[in-house]
């Protein structure tokens, strides 16, 4: 069964300028995750798609950052324009129905904004 | 508050047990109690969860307290490849909050 694919891995932007980050959730899962960890933190989530619908998005900076989940499959997390404490690893994970199943989490973006 | 409470650092030897303790002193009766793990340049990956009996699975062992305020994983034999970062998550049913972890150190 092949993972949660994240891209692009590694992601370097000077302050001001916009990013995407792209995840594909294992086939079936219904539920998709969008983590940002800051080095030396736990990941703290960000927002919640069941299928293609937002579940909690309280903790989303939504006066820069957007995501959107087409169709209940993939899903792209952006960022519009970059903050230097956006530097961060940003996680994505599913699960096969709500948060307290299992969560599989793709390998994360790197993104450092200088 | 669905905050856990859990020390910053451990050391272990290698192919010893490693018991790793979490307190949850304000947890409610459904709330289950998840552990993941993060190893270096990873994201998390799951361990074990439960709610009131203790649980084994192939990867540890989870040790609830009676109260259910407090709980412990047991790594059997700890190896090199267990090094890692732990979390230990109190689900309310909403979501999974992560907090700092308890970061593993597993010397040879």
């Amino acid at each position: 069964e092949a993972g949660v694919a994240q891209s692009p891995r590694y992601k370097i932007i000077e302050k001001r300028q916009s990013v995407a980050f792209w995840c594909n959730p294992i086939s079936g899962h219904a539920t998709l995750y969008w983590y940002q960890q800051i080095l030396g933190q736990g990941p703290k989530l960000l927002i919640q798609f069941q299928n293609n619908g937002v579940v909690d998005d309280s903790q989303l900076p939504k006066d820069r950052f957007s995501a959107e989940r087409l169709k209940g499959v993939d899903s792209t997390l952006k960022i519009q324009p970059a903050k230097l404490e956006d530097s961060a690893v940003y996680l994505c994970a599913s699960s096969a129905w709500g948060s307290t199943d299992t969560q599989y989490f793709g390998p994360g973006t790197r993104l450092t904004v200088l | 508050d669905a905050k856990t409470t859990q020390p910053n650092s451990m050391e272990s030897n290698e192919e010893e047990p490693v018991h790793l303790p979490c307190n949850h002193s304000t947890i409610s009766g459904t709330d289950y109690i998840h552990w993941y793990r993060q190893l270096p340049s990873q994201g998390p990956e799951y361990v074990i969860h439960g709610l009131t009996s203790n649980v084994n699975n192939r990867m540890a062992s989870l040790a609830i307290a009676e109260d259910r305020k407090s709980s412990t994983l047991i790594l059997h034999r700890a190896t090199l490849r267990d090094a890692a970062v732990y979390y230990c998550i109190r689900d309310a049913g909403n979501m999974l909050t992560f907090g700092g972890g308890t970061r593993l150190m597993v010397k040879p």
